[in-house]
């Protein structure tokens, strides 16, 4: 059970690169969700899903796309990267409603230079 | 909206004592849950403690405890016997029945450090 899996954990890309970061779990959850972590700020939820085939955005969803073609993985993609991407990217999952606790992934590193 | 508040930005104790993060909340959810997380610098997110909004008694984990005041809508952690190894970053979180598929949104965190 190795519960909520991202890659890759660490990438440097240039301005107006895109990439796919990739994320796994095997909890059978119905809700995922991106953040992206930046100093003093907490975690900000940039897009989420409810269930297979649903996307919606979240607080900074600008500059990203995502889908969730398959209930366990969730892509987030940014088509042009931006210095003001580099963040540090969480993927989680959680069961639904409130009560349940939320599976992270190790987080992924990212660098646009 | 739903916001949550950390006041704390840096905090320091002694091994073996005792130590309170503060954090408040704001949602007009009938329903929500608070949790508390925390991040070492090897940057991972664990999860330490979670209270409900209807949950009658404070939630305990070990050394961890959570002082729940729904009047004053505050969610602070306690940490007794502090230990090195609980240096890190902790958030506290809220996840409310109303939010954007209830996902959790995230206090600005507070740094803890342990000094022997």
């Amino acid at each position: 059970n190795a519960g909520v899996t991202q890659t890759p954990k660490f990438r440097v890309l240039k301005t107006g690169q895109s990439m796919t970061l990739l994320c796994a779990q095997d909890m059978n959850h119905e809700y995922m969700y991106w953040y992206r972590q930046d100093p003093g700020m907490g975690l900000r939820l940039i897009h989420y899903s409810v269930g297979e085939g649903t996307t919606a955005k979240g607080e900074v969803p600008d500059g990203y796309n995502v889908s969730r073609l398959k209930k366990q993985n969730f892509l987030l993609g940014l088509e042009s990267a931006a210095p003001s991407q580099t963040s540090v990217y969480f993927c989680a999952s959680s069961p639904t409603g409130v009560r349940g606790t939320s599976g992270f992934g190790q987080g992924t590193r990212l660098t646009v230079v | 909206a739903q916001k949550i508040t950390q006041t704390q930005p840096g905090m320091f104790v002694q091994e073996k004592e005792a130590v309170t993060l503060d954090c408040t909340y704001d949602t007009s959810d009938p329903s929500y849950g608070l949790f508390w997380y925390k991040q070492p610098s090897s940057g991972e997110m664990i999860f330490l403690i979670y209270q409900g909004s209807y949950d009658q008694q404070n939630a305990t984990e070990g050394r961890y405890s959570l002082n729940f005041q729904k009047a004053r809508k505050s969610a602070n952690l306690v940490i007794s016997a502090s230990q090195l190894g609980d240096s890190a970053m902790y958030f506290c979180a809220m996840r409310g029945v109303n939010q954007a598929g209830t996902a959790l949104i995230f206090g600005k965190g507070t740094t803890l450090s342990v000094s022997s």
